[in-house]
């Protein structure tokens, strides 16, 4: 069966150390990926998007790998701040169906 | 610029009533989508738009979900009767392309739905 998995335990990291979030995919084949955030009560926000023939993406403190062979995202956040504190989604487009899939995302808490 | 803006924000109704919520996207986007977001899980897609098109509807619950976009604007997604288990942040956000590589989506705030 297809899946999007991100690790539902909340991860919690002290400020200035650099968070990195996790996203794996089964029986999928992703034209890109996108990273968003969510803040509780408010709609995800966009972050980042990387394609399938792309390593890596940096976006100022934001960092995304992709490794098609691992079925893997990376998602980093460098010198993490408390405004970090954040549910970070992850969503794949489908290749063959322009669907974008969303994972179930994970909650990033930065403490000082 | 002004953003994706969905109404009303929140609704408490009791079952077997009908509920609506109205959706305007970002002036010039062509595709719109509706999405589902239970508690503690990601946004689920119901439908989505190009235009004034449904290209997929292969989520929305026919049944008692009906959704439209006159003019390829504004949209309104519907539920009627609602159930107890369609207690939900619904959703509605926007993008510039059509088709493959749609790119970003820009969501609203949400209409977070209650049912009693």
């Amino acid at each position: 069966s297809q899946k999007i998995e991100q690790n539902s335990e909340a991860l919690n990291i002290q400020e200035g150390k650099t968070a990195t979030l996790t996203c794996n995919y089964t029986n999928y084949s992703p034209a890109y990926l996108q990273w968003y955030r969510q803040d509780p009560g408010r709609g995800p926000v966009f972050l980042l998007l990387i394609r399938e023939n792309e390593k890596e993406k940096r976006k100022e403190r934001l960092k995304v790998t992709f490794d098609t062979t691992l079925k893997q995202s990376l998602f980093h956040i460098t010198a993490s701040q408390p405004a970090d504190s954040a549910t970070y989604l992850c969503a794949l487009a489908e290749g063959s169906t322009d669907k974008l899939i969303f994972g179930t995302g994970t909650r990033l808490q930065v403490f000082p | 610029e002004a953003g994706v803006v969905q109404s009303p924000r929140y609704k408490i109704i009791e079952k077997k009533q009908p509920v609506a919520f109205w959706c305007n996207p970002i002036s010039g986007h062509n595709t719109l989508y509706w999405y589902l977001q239970n508690l503690g899980q990601g946004p689920e897609l119901l439908i989505r738009y190009e235009n004034e098109e449904a290209v997929d509807d292969s989520q929305l619950p026919k049944d008692r979900f009906s959704a439209e976009r006159l003019k390829g604007v504004d949209s309104t997604l519907k539920i009627q009767p609602a159930e107890l288990g369609d207690s939900a942040v619904y959703l509605c956000a926007s993008s510039i392309g059509t088709g493959r590589w749609t790119g970003e989506l820009f969501f609203g705030e949400g209409s977070r739905l209650t049912v009693l």
